[in-house]
């Protein structure tokens, strides 16, 4: 049973670039969380994706875009890349309704560098 | 706004040693969900324990066990004799009943090293 995959695994950017980040939850759920994590710090919310579509969003800008297949693989765009966007992107999945509220399973996480 | 503190940012013990993990939150509502996740050196979080708002009854769940206080707003987290293969930045978490979806409020976490 194959959990959550996330690719590439690193990579680096300069300034200004975009980026996309690919996530494919584990077999069974529908629901798609992505969070930033900054170096030394907890991670943080940036959106969920259900049915194709954003469903809760957190305090990022719009630069930070998302989309989600019909295969429930979701991925994770940034735009105009800063320095501060450098960070471990983490993909967790789960099962929407359901009961099991907050048990995420997450990928290992895609490390991103803006230099 | 929600917001969990983890005032410890580091721990170091010997193995089989206990470890306790502090964990204070902040929210306005009085349904949510605490959480512990683990999150070792290859990245993913790995999901603990799951406790609700209703609930302040403290298990022991095998070398894991703890201790949620609403009326210090705190939830602790404890490893009995600790294993090397516990090393690994711990997390606390919270989320609202009504959020409902994957919105997690993380802590910055607790570094904990186990010296064999």
């Amino acid at each position: 049973d194959a959990g959550v995959t996330q690719s590439p695994t690193h990579l680096i950017k300069t300034r200004g670039q975009q980026v996309t980040l690919r996530c494919s939850p584990k077999s069974g759920h529908d629901t798609v969380s992505w969070y930033q994590q900054a170096l030394g710090q907890g991670p943080q919310f940036i959106f969920q994706y259900y049915e194709e579509e954003e469903r809760q969003r957190g305090n990022f800008p719009d630069r930070f875009s998302g989309h989600q297949f019909p295969n429930y693989s979701s991925e994770l765009n940034v735009n105009a890349l800063l320095l501060g966007d450098s960070a471990l992107y983490l993909c967790a999945s789960s099962s929407f309704g359901g009961t099991n509220t907050g048990e995420l399973f997450f990928g290992e996480g895609s490390r991103l560098t803006v230099l | 706004a929600q917001k969990v503190t983890q005032a410890q940012t580091e721990i170091s013990v010997v193995e089989k040693e206990d470890v306790t993990l502090d964990c204070v939150y902040e929210t306005r509502d009085t349904t949510y969900y605490l959480f512990w996740y683990k999150q070792p050196p290859s990245g993913e979080l790995v999901f603990l324990i799951r406790r609700n708002s209703f609930d302040e009854q403290n298990e022991i769940s095998g070398r894991y066990s703890w201790n949620f206080q609403k009326s210090t707003s705190s939830f602790n987290f404890t490893i009995t004799a600790s294993q090397v293969v516990d090393s690994a930045v711990y997390f606390c978490a919270l989320i609202l009943f009504k959020a409902a979806g994957n919105k997690l409020t993380f802590g910055g976490g607790t570094r904990v090293l186990v010296k064999p």
